[in-house]
C-alpha cells in the first residue's frame, strides 16, 4: 500500500528557533497533503493543507506566519515551526490522500 | 458544517467482554474509517466503508455503517489486552476536497 514517511520521527529545540518537517510519499505522487497537530488524549486538528504549486490554506486560527509550509514536488511537503514556543510542543502528523487517506508515523516536537 | 461524533469517549473493560463503538456524523458522506492510535504513534488505518450496510471484519473488530442512520459501529468480540488504543472514527469531508474529518477519539483500555 502507499507510504508516507515524515522526518524527523522526534526533535527537541529551543525557544526562538525554528524547526523543519519533512513529509514525503513515497511511491506516489501528492498534489495534496495536509499537516495535522495532536495534544496529548486529543484527537488530530487539521493546520493547513500543502498544495503542490500554489500557497497552502490554512484552517481558522492556525498562524500561516509561524508554520511555514511549502510544498516543494510531487512527493515533499515541509513544515516550519518558527520562532517555535513551548506551547508549540505538539506531535504533528502529515498525510496524503489517495483514494483513502495515509498517514505519516508522525513528528513529536518539545520546545525548551 | 460536518461533525463526528463518538460515544463513549473512554471506555474500561474487561478482557473476553463484548463492547460496540458508536459513530454519528451529522450529514452525508462518501466514506467512513476507522483508525486505530497506540500512544506516541500515528494513525493505523482499520477499516474503510463505503456503502450503506457494509460490515467488515479483522479478528476480534467489525465495523459496520448504516448510511441511512448516519452511523457507524466498531465491535469488539471477547476483547483482549492488546486491543488498548484510542480508536478514531472520521468521514470524508463533503466539500470533495479530500480532506476527513475526524471524532475525538475513544479511549480503549482492557483490563487483563
Amino acid at each position: 500500500g502507499a507510504v508516507v514517511s515524515q522526518h524527523p520521527s522526534w526533535v527537541i529545540c529551543k525557544s526562538g528557533t525554528s524547526v523543519k518537517i519533512e513529509c514525503r510519499s513515497l511511491d506516489f505522487q501528492a498534489t495534496t497533503m495536509f499537516w495535522y497537530r495532536q495534544f496529548p488524549k486529543q484527537s488530530l486538528m487539521l493546520m493547513a493543507t500543502s498544495n503542490e504549486g500554489s500557497k497552502a490554506t490554512y484552517e481558522q486560527g492556525v498562524e500561516k506566519d509561524k508554520f511555514l509550509i511549502n510544498h516543494a514536488s510531487l512527493t515533499l511537503s515541509t513544515l516550519t515551526v518558527t520562532s517555535a514556543h513551548p506551547e508549540d510542543s505538539s506531535f504533528y502528523i502529515c498525510s496524503a490522500p489517495r483514494r483513502a487517506q495515509y498517514f505519516g508515523p508522525g513528528t513529536r516536537l518539545t520546545v525548551t | 458544517e460536518l461533525k463526528v461524533e463518538q460515544n463513549p469517549l473512554f471506555l474500561s473493560m474487561q478482557e473476553g467482554k463484548n463492547y460496540t463503538i458508536y459513530c454519528n456524523y451529522s450529514t452525508t458522506s462518501d466514506r467512513l474509517y476507522w483508525y486505530r492510535q497506540d500512544p506516541g504513534k500515528s494513525l493505523e488505518s482499520l477499516f474503510v466503508l463505503l456503502s450503506n450496510g457494509a460490515v467488515k471484519q479483522e479478528g476480534r473488530l467489525m465495523a459496520s455503517l448504516d448510511t441511512k442512520a448516519r452511523l457507524s459501529t466498531l465491535h469488539i468480540t471477547a476483547a483482549v489486552h492488546d486491543l488498548s488504543a484510542t480508536y478514531f472514527c472520521a468521514v470524508d469531508s463533503t466539500n470533495r476536497d479530500d480532506k476527513i474529518i475526524f471524532g475525538k477519539g475513544t479511549r480503549l483500555h482492557i483490563l487483563p
